[in-house]
């Protein structure tokens, strides 16, 4: 399996609050990925990174930030979360773009 | 814009039975990768098999077949020899431009 952790696996928070998620992987693999995954709209990629601190959007960046300072952390923070944002949260790690990409196991965050 | 296409949201098979789950896709580009994921209950995500766009035969990864048909724009996944152990999710992934776009999964349950 690849080496890759996310943390907490769990959360609750409360509207307005900062949280900040965390991948980490030991595959040493240049491309990490942040999605969502919500009932009815299968996976939905946040961000990505391509290399430490090359980062870009995805299909639904507003109200995300990433941040990656070294290779192996790749940070998703929600400034200030909303209950929209309540969805399970998966990161990817692939060698190169056109590679399959190797999921963690998720954090599911629910936002009262 | 990459667009996956998954028309099944739903399907049984008989346990020892092959199925075949439905995935089209649409971009403009010429170079793409197709992807296939398994979603257990458990949540993790787990890598089936890939399909370049330039290959010329069809992927094949044990008891998964990828049926790629370029002209039609199809990447349809074929389970040979169903095992209960296959219910899951499946869904349907195109990597272009540093990214995958997924599609919205169908859920196969094998009956025994």
């Amino acid at each position: 399996d690849a080496g890759i952790t996310q943390s907490p696996r769990h959360k609750v928070t409360e509207t307005g609050t900062p949280v900040t998620l965390r991948c980490h992987q030991t595959e040493n693999h240049r491309y990490m990925y942040w999605y969502r995954q919500d009932p009815g709209h299968g996976l939905r990629l946040i961000h990505y990174s391509y290399g430490v601190k090359d980062t870009d959007k995805g299909e639904v960046s507003d109200g995300y930030s990433v941040s990656r300072s070294k290779t192996e952390d790749f940070l998703l923070t929600l400034e200030s979360a909303t209950s929209s944002q309540t969805s399970v949260y998966f990161c990817a790690i692939s060698a190169e773009p056109y590679n399959e990409q190797f999921f963690g196991p998720g954090t599911r965050l629910t936002v009262l | 814009a990459q667009k996956i296409t998954q028309t099944q949201p739903g399907m049984f098979v008989q346990e020892k039975e092959a199925v075949t789950l439905d995935c089209t896709y649409d971009t403009s580009d010429q170079s793409y990768g197709l992807f296939w994921y398994k979603q257990p209950s458990s949540g993790e995500m787990i890598f089936l098999i890939y399909q370049g766009s330039y290959d010329e035969q069809n992927a094949t990864e044990g008891r998964y077949s990828l049926n790629f048909q370029k002209a039609r724009k199809s990447a349809n996944l074929v389970i040979s020899a169903s095992q209960l152990g296959d219910s899951a999710m499946y869904f349907c992934a195109i990597g272009t431009d540093n990214m995958l776009t997924f599609g919205g999964g169908t859920r196969l349950m094998v009956k025994p």
